[in-house]
C-alpha cells in the first residue's frame, strides 16, 4: 500500500467530453505529483504540487488540462474536451522523505 | 533529456542474472529505479546521489557511476517475481523530485 488512492481506476468517455481524476494520499504530504503512461512508454510528468501550491506545469499539458490542489490535501486532475490522444493511464504519486515517488494505481482514460 | 535505458527487453530463466543499466547525456542529480508489473502501477526500488554510491537490497543492487551519467541495477540469481518493467528515473538538479524524467523501460521476463 503506497497510501495514495485515485479514483475511478478506469473512466471511458465520447470525444470532446469533460473528465476529471482525484487523488487522495491517505495523509498530508508536502509533495504530490501527476504523471501520465502510455502503452511502453515510462511515466511523463504532468504536474507538481507542494503543498497547495503548484509549482510547476509540463509543457505537454494543453490548455485543456488543469489541476489543483485545494487545501493541500486531495488533488483532482479534470481534462476538458477530450481527444482520443488523451488516453493513457494517469498516476498520481506522492513524494517521499528522500526524494522517492509512491504512486497510487492509477485512472485509466479511454477516449472514444 | 530523457534518460536511456538498454537493453529493452531480456528473456532470462530463473536463477540467471540481467543488468539494465540506464544513460544520461548530463550529470545527473539522483537516479530512481522503479519496477512495474503489468496493469499495476510503479513500485520504488532505490534511489542513488552520490557518484560511485553502490546500494541494494536482497539480491537486487545498483550503482551509479563517479561522472554521474550512468547508472546500472542488477538482479542476481532472478526470480519469477522479478518479470516486470523497469524504469530509472533522473533527476537533473536538486529539490525532491519536482521533475523526474523516466526512460523508456526494460521488460524482463523471467521464466522458469
Amino acid at each position: 500500500d503506497t497510501g495514495v488512492s485515485q479514483d475511478p481506476r478506469h473512466k471511458i468517455t465520447k470525444r470532446g467530453q469533460n473528465v476529471t481524476f482525484r487523488c487522495d494520499p491517505i495523509s498530508e504530504h508536502n509533495r504530490l505529483y501527476w504523471y501520465r503512461q502510455t502503452l511502453g512508454q515510462g511515466p511523463e510528468f504532468l504536474t507538481y504540487f507542494q503543498n497547495e501550491a503548484q509549482l510547476e506545469k509540463s509543457r505537454l499539458l494543453s490548455d485543456r488540462f488543469s489541476a489543483e490542489r485545494p487545501k493541500g490535501s486531495f488533488s483532482t486532475l479534470e481534462i476538458q474536451r477530450t481527444e482520443q490522444g488523451d488516453s493513457a493511464m494517469y498516476l498520481c504519486a506522492r513524494g517521499g522523505n528522500t526524494g522517492e515517488l509512491f504512486f497510487g494505481e492509477g485512472s485509466r482514460l479511454t477516449v472514444l | 533529456q530523457q534518460p536511456v535505458q538498454s537493453p529493452q527487453a531480456v528473456i532470462l530463466r530463473e536463477g540467471e542474472d540481467a543488468v539494465i543499466n540506464c544513460s544520461s547525456s548530463k550529470a545527473l542529480y539522483s537516479v530512481h529505479w522503479y519496477r512495474q508489473k503489468h496493469g499495476e502501477a510503479p513500485v520504488f526500488l532505490m534511489i542513488l546521489l552520490k557518484g560511485g554510491e553502490q546500494k541494494g537490497h536482497d539480491k537486487i543492487s545498483a550503482s551509479f557511476n563517479e561522472k554521474k551519467q550512468q547508472s546500472s541495477l542488477y538482479l542476481t540469481a532472478s526470480q519469477l517475481s522479478y518479470s516486470g518493467t523497469y524504469f530509472c528515473g533522473t533527476e537533473l538538479t536538486q529539490g525532491g523530485s519536482e521533475k523526474l524524467v523516466f526512460g523508456k523501460g526494460m521488460k524482463l521476463t523471467v521464466n522458469p
